[in-house]
């Protein structure tokens, strides 16, 4: 049973376009995360949702928005993708009470 | 200064040796510290965390905790060359609920 999915699992797309990546988990968390992974392997936090309210926000680019619909999905939007969003996005889940979180397999974002 | 630092390897060991990974941190007031193992291409995937000093074992691997010296370590019993991957410390911070940091991750290979 998959515990966090992604999709779409590769994106290619061009500087300028408009792109969304899905996320569901299925483990009944209550956060939700956003993680960019750059070509160094360096993972680092974008977002995370708790109950359908933002409440961490690092310092990325407005052109980059979460959304989500309900507790069990995080969606993210990207605006006029630059060369530099071209990296790795892994969504994430917790129980609020617990560090833990889970991982979804990655979005591979190539942007030329 | 960097939140949380390991050394980047790559660290070899041969088969059926500890291996010992560290990861020191900066914000005192942490409080929970997990590793993550993360295959080429794959998400990263917890295998262990400690919110308190001293160590804790599951099956081979062994997680310890110095909250004095600011470090967390992992050793691996009985290296397997299925155990070659890159290693990822994280650590949470005091904002926000569940913000994670991580380090940039030591390559382990282990030799058969």
């Amino acid at each position: 049973d998959t515990a966090v999915s992604q999709t779409p699992k590769y994106l290619v797309t061009q500087m300028g376009n408009d792109k969304s990546i899905k996320c569901e988990q299925n483990l009944g968390h209550d956060t939700m995360y956003w993680y960019k992974q750059d070509s160094k392997k360096f993972l680092k936090i974008m977002f995370s949702y708790n109950n359908k309210e933002l409440i961490i926000n690092e310092t990325v680019p407005n052109r980059f928005s979460p959304k989500s619909p309900d507790k069990a999905h995080l969606n993210l939007h990207i605006n006029s993708l630059e060369l530099g969003d071209s990296a790795v996005y892994f969504c994430a889940s917790s129980q609020e009470d617990r560090g833990e979180q889970y991982f979804g397999p990655g979005t591979r974002l190539t942007v030329t | 200064q960097k939140e949380v630092e390991q050394n980047s390897g790559p660290l070899s060991v041969p088969e059926g040796a500890i291996a010992s990974l560290n990861c020191t941190y900066s914000d005192r007031g942490s409080q929970s510290f997990f590793w993550y193992r993360q295959y080429s291409g794959k998400s990263p995937e917890l295998i262990m965390f400690i919110y308190s000093n001293g160590d804790k074992e599951d099956g081979r691997f062994t997680a310890q905790l110095n909250k004095a010296s600011q470090y967390v370590s992992l050793l691996i019993r009985d290296s397997q060359p299925s155990d070659s991957a890159t290693y990822l410390c994280a650590v949470n911070s005091r904002v926000g609920a569940n913000n994670l940091f991580f380090g940039t991750g030591t390559r382990l290979t282990v030799i058969p």
